[in-house]
């Protein structure tokens, strides 16, 4: 796996879409998988395999992918919304995330 | 409901071993056969992947960490556990554990809430 590269922040006022985006060569041939970490908090999954969502995570929050580019979508962002976004992928064993989006809702 | 729980010391001093365990509750880890794996996440960056373990034993590593870790498995425990020798202040962070949730290990859906480990003498 090689390096995932995320933009470090984004910014969106309530209601409106985020877009984060991660990119690496890799992701054209494999998964990706996103992360949402609040302050103070563990991660947890909200998507795998490009666009599956765990249960539990509104349908407001969509993934897909195309190339060397994944994407995490947030749709009518909420204050609740605000955390670090990270990516991740995988191939033969070998785990990589990348740098993280901090998105804030203004 | 899974639930998992890392633990060890808060402090290590320079060039000693940090070790920590993780204990599962509310599965076995032997009847379950997932691969458990451990990150870690500096004070205000990133997540960082040190390792990944399966059920049974067989292990990957970070490039970057492989020469300095090691993951293992007590069935008999219910415990994951971390060993990364040879410490430095760079290795100041909150470590967490987590299980991957498919069958081929390729990510993370369950995690503990992390332990703080600072190296410092």
């Amino acid at each position: 796996s090689s390096e995932l590269t995320q933009p470090p922040s984004v910014s969106v006022s309530p209601g409106q879409t985020a877009t984060i985006t991660c990119s690496a060569d890799v992701l054209a041939k494999q998964y990706s998988y996103w992360y949402q970490q609040k302050a103070g908090q563990a991660p947890i999954l909200v998507m795998f395999k490009d666009n599956e969502r765990p249960s539990g995570i509104p349908d407001r929050i969509s993934g897909s992918s195309s190339g060397t580019t994944a994407t995490l979508t947030i749709r009518g962002v909420q204050a609740e919304d605000e955390a670090d976004y990270y990516c991740q992928s995988s191939g033969n064993g070998i785990v990589v995330f990348g740098g993280g989006t901090k998105l804030t809702v203004l | 409901q899974l639930q998992l729980h890392e633990s060890g010391p808060g402090l290590v001093k320079p060039s000693e071993t940090l070790s920590l365990t993780c204990t599962v509750s509310g599965d076995s880890i032997s009847r379950s056969k997932y691969y458990w794996g451990w990150i870690r996440q500096p004070p205000g960056k990133g997540l960082e992947w040190i390792g990944t373990i399966f059920y049974s034993g067989g292990t990957y590593y970070s490039q970057s960490l492989k020469s300095r870790v090691t993951l293992s498995v007590e069935q008999a425990k219910n415990e994951i556990s971390l060993k990364l020798n040879s410490v430095t202040a760079a290795d100041t962070a909150v470590y967490f554990c987590a299980r991957l949730g498919d069958p081929n290990g390729n990510y993370f859906d369950s995690w503990g809430q992390g332990t703080l480990v600072a190296v410092s003498s």
